[in-house]
Order: structure tokens, then sequence, then C-alpha cells
């Protein structure tokens, strides 16, 4: 069974870096899945920001396209997440999530964490 | 990007009763329409994928179909478990959408 664990700090400062680490357990971040990012604002709509593939390889919402740089750290077992030049905007639920099969949507998820934007 | 409306919004049934969500895409995703059900507190898991495949080790009594821009979500047999909001979620066009969501209540 897989199971994904996010981590990161909960409060991050305006224009500051949002960074955010998922590690990967029962299963291998190089097992060929895509493993995204999504995220939730307090009363608004899920939000795909972005996927990344083991090999390096990334795709990105094009409305966060200018600040998002996502990794996978094969060594660890964990994909991470960069989101540059935050603001209040930018709070939210963030879940990391495994792209089950050719883009047949996410299969396993992690709890989620909340990251607040404030000074 | 490809836009995603479900209808209703919320509803409220009875245990026992069939439930339909129905989902409009502002142009089709082919057949990469998912759904998903989300409970409070947790993260959404996927139900159906693929317009009518249902992932592993859900119950039957879900199920969906649709095509074009048309997609539809049925409770056939609506359990106190089902109470959630339930979201349709394309992955045929980057960037994946979600839908808004449709809470599911029982009466």
């Amino acid at each position: 069974q897989v199971q994904l664990q996010e981590s990161g700090p909960g409060l991050v400062k305006p224009s500051g870096t949002l960074t955010l680490t998922c590690a990967v357990s029962g299963g291998s971040v190089t097992s060929g899945n895509w493993w995204s990012w999504v995220r939730q604002p307090p009363n608004k709509g899920l939000e795909w920001i972005g996927g990344v593939y083991h090999s390096g390889g990334t795709n990105y919402n094009p409305s966060l396209k200018r600040r998002v740089n996502m990794s996978v750290d094969k060594s660890k077992n964990q994909f991470s997440l960069k989101l540059t030049s935050v603001t209040a905007a930018d709070t939210a639920l963030y879940y990391c999530a495994r792209d089950f099969s050719s883009s047949q949507g996410f299969d396993y998820w992690g709890q989620g964490i909340l990251v607040t934007v404030s000074s | 990007d490809i836009q995603l409306t479900q209808s209703p919004s919320s509803l409220s049934a009875s245990v026992g009763d069939r439930v339909t969500i129905t989902c409009r895409a502002s142009q089709t995703p082919s057949t990469f329409l998912n759904w998903y059900q989300r409970k409070p507190g947790s993260a959404p898991k996927l139900l159906i994928y693929g317009t009518s495949t249902l992932h592993s080790g859900v119950p039957s009594r879900f199920s969906g179909t649709g095509s074009g821009t048309e997609f539809t979500f049925t409770i056939s047999n609506l359990q106190p478990e089902d109470v959630a909001t339930y979201y349709c979620q394309q992955s045929h066009n980057i960037p994946f959408t979600f839908g808004p969501g449709t809470k599911v209540e029982i009466k």
C-alpha cells in the first residue's frame, strides 16, 4: 500500500519561498507514475499545481508556472515542491498525490498540509 | 483550460435513494473524466476513472457514464457512509482541473 506524507513549514512569509516535500513509502518514486501537487485555498476549489516524473520531467499549471519548481530525490524516495514569491493567495491546504496509470486521476494522496502565508 | 461545472452544488437524499450528479466540461476531456469522494478532514479518494471504470475496492453502487462534454455520476443505493463532497476532474489536458464539488447529505 503506497503512502504519501507531506512535510514542510506551516507558515511562510510573504515574498518568501514555500517548500514542501512528499515522502513516498510502500512504493518507489521511480515506479513509472507521475507525482503531483494539488492545493485548496480556504473556501475555494481544488487546484492542480503540477506534476513531476522521476526522470525530472515536469508539467506545471500555466497559472503558476513562473513560480513553481518540482523535483524528485530518488535516494530519499521523495519529491518536492517549491513555490516562490508567495502571497496570501497561496495560503492553502497542500496535497501530494500519485497520478494513476497514464492520466487516469490521482489514486494515492497525502493527508495534506496547511500552509499559511503571513508575516 | 477545461472548465468543469457540477450540478447540483448540494443535495439531500434518503438512505436507499438513487443520487445523480452531473459534470459539464467547457470542452471535451475525451474519456479522461474522473470522480472523487472527499469526506471532511480527509484527502479526496478516487472512485471512478476513465469516465466509467470503478477504481479498485470501490463499491458497485457507484457508477459513472458520459461522453463529449456531459458526464454523470450515480450512487444507486445511498448509504450513510456516502455523506461527502464529490468532485469531477479531467486529466485530458494540462492543466488538470477539478469541478467545484457536490455536497451529498442524508435526509
